[in-house]
């Protein structure tokens, strides 16, 4: 079983639509957690931290659950320009050192 | 500002050559990464080195695979002998002690090995 497990997609929606991203991970000692996002043959690039308290940035919002082990990325609203992967990412510590990827959901915003 | 910078961005060669990687990370950031990325396996974390040291090269898949950070500016990824299984992006990225945990990955060397 992988450390970061993430639906691959494709998830292809409508612009304007609301889409959720879900993620789990299996170590429990996990500290930090992020979403980066991915465009085509690009590099991954941050797109936000997640916190216990949950967090939004503009039309995006990050959730955290420890119990679970479980993260979510909402994206509300959505572009064309989102259409990306977007990863999940985990660290077992809170002060930098080693992230751990999931594989990545693939967004298809259609016009 | 500058970024992250890898070169070259695309090496193709023949199984049994050897391959160099190189990357320059950030000014003043102090840990680096080195990552490979295929379909099948997602990004997974070879090497990193903090202050120039080597501290997880669990990642790296064999002897054939070797890194080395002479100075803050400077890392190199050496495959010796390439195989075709090494077909993949290979990313470096960086990170600053007062960023907390954001990497910044450079733009990729694509490498396919025949």
């Amino acid at each position: 079983r992988k450390e970061v497990e993430q639906d691959p997609g494709p998830f292809n929606v409508p612009e304007g639509a609301t889409v959720a991203f879900n993620c789990t991970y299996s170590n429990s000692a996990s500290q930090s957690f992020f979403w980066y996002r991915q465009d085509c043959r690009k590099e991954p690039k941050l797109l936000m931290s997640v916190y216990s308290s949950g967090n939004e940035d503009g039309r995006f919002t990050a959730q955290l659950n420890r119990a679970s082990q479980y993260i979510s990325l909402l994206i509300r609203d959505s572009k064309l320009s989102d259409s990306a992967t977007y990863l999940c990412v985990v660290n077992r510590s809170n002060q930098g050192g080693k992230l751990i990827f999931g594989q990545g959901t693939e967004l298809s915003v259609k016009p | 500002d500058a970024g992250v910078i890898q070169s070259p961005r695309h090496e193709v060669t023949e199984m049994g050559q050897e391959v160099t990687l190189r990357c320059k990370p950030i000014s003043g950031h102090n840990s680096l990464f080195w990552y490979r990325q295929t379909m099948m396996r997602g990004l997974e974390l070879l090497i990193y080195f903090n202050n120039n040291v080597p501290i997880d090269d669990s990642g790296m898949p064999e002897d054939r695979f070797s890194a080395k950070m002479p100075n803050a500016s400077f890392s190199t990824l050496k495959i010796q002998p390439s195989e075709p299984r090494d077909s993949a992006v290979y990313f470096c990225a960086s990170q600053g002690k007062l960023k907390g945990n954001e990497q910044f990955f450079g733009p990729g060397t694509r490498l396919t090995v025949l």
